[in-house]
């Protein structure tokens, strides 16, 4: 069975860091793209990066673009995202999904962040 | 980008009655390789997005046969037979033929 494990959520000031981090098994994670969806309270999804199998090709939203970082270890079958300059509007729940901009076709079960004073 | 409208955004049901939720794009979801990348979740409360079918209405692994997905270019449907108490919760439909990758609004599906 495919599980993706995200940790490292938590509630930080604004223009605060935080490092998200998504383990995986039950499939091979150097074989497959990897993306971040993530969705505010009460609100609907929305796709925030993606990365390539080999990580050589990143991909953003336009909202996070030059403040988050999306990266991966092929070793330790992890996904990461680093999230800089912090914003209210960047709560949300974050989930990694398995697959490209195309598929999501497996989901965690999401890492909770919150930004606020 | 690419807007998707789903309709109706609320949905009350009644068990073992069929359910219908509309997915309107507004551009054709036809990509140049000839597929169409459109995707189906549902989410039940308290969890994570599932999806229920890609590339418009191939059935993921355990999805009921209750289910089917259908449509082309920018109109798509996800039809229920006949529901069962299990498929409470926010029906999305998301797009990822075209860049950035954009989701409905959500149809939130009750008993």
């Amino acid at each position: 069975d495919v599980q993706l494990l995200e940790s490292g959520g938590g509630l930080v000031q604004p223009g605060a860091s935080l490092r998200l981090s998504c383990t995986s098994s039950g499939f091979t994670f150097s074989s497959s793209a990897m993306s971040w969806v993530r969705q505010a309270p009460g609100k609907g999804l929305e796709w925030v990066s993606a990365i390539s199998k080999s990580g050589i090709s990143t991909y953003y939203a336009d909202s996070v673009k030059g403040r988050f970082t999306i990266s991966r270890d092929n070793s330790k079958n992890t996904l990461y995202v680093q999230m800089n300059r912090l914003r209210v509007d960047d709560t949300a729940v974050y989930y990694c999904a398995r697959g490209d901009t195309t598929t999501f076709a497996s989901w965690g079960q999401g890492s909770l962040v919150t930004v606020s004073s | 980008e690419v807007v998707m409208t789903q309709s109706p955004l609320s949905l009350p049901v009644t068990l073992g009655q069929p359910a219908s939720i509309s997915c309107r794009s507004s551009q054709s979801l036809v990509h140049s390789d000839g597929n169409t990348f459109l995707n189906w979740f549902h989410q039940r409360p308290g969890q994570s997005p599932r999806r229920l079918f890609y590339k418009v209405s191939n059935r993921d692994s355990g999805v009921p046969d209750r289910f089917s997905g259908s449509g082309s270019g920018t109109d798509f449907t996800l039809k229920i037979s006949k529901v069962e108490a299990e498929d409470v919760g926010v029906y999305y439909c998301m797009q990822g033929t075209h860049w950035p990758p954009t989701f409905g609004q959500g149809t939130k599906l009750e008993i």
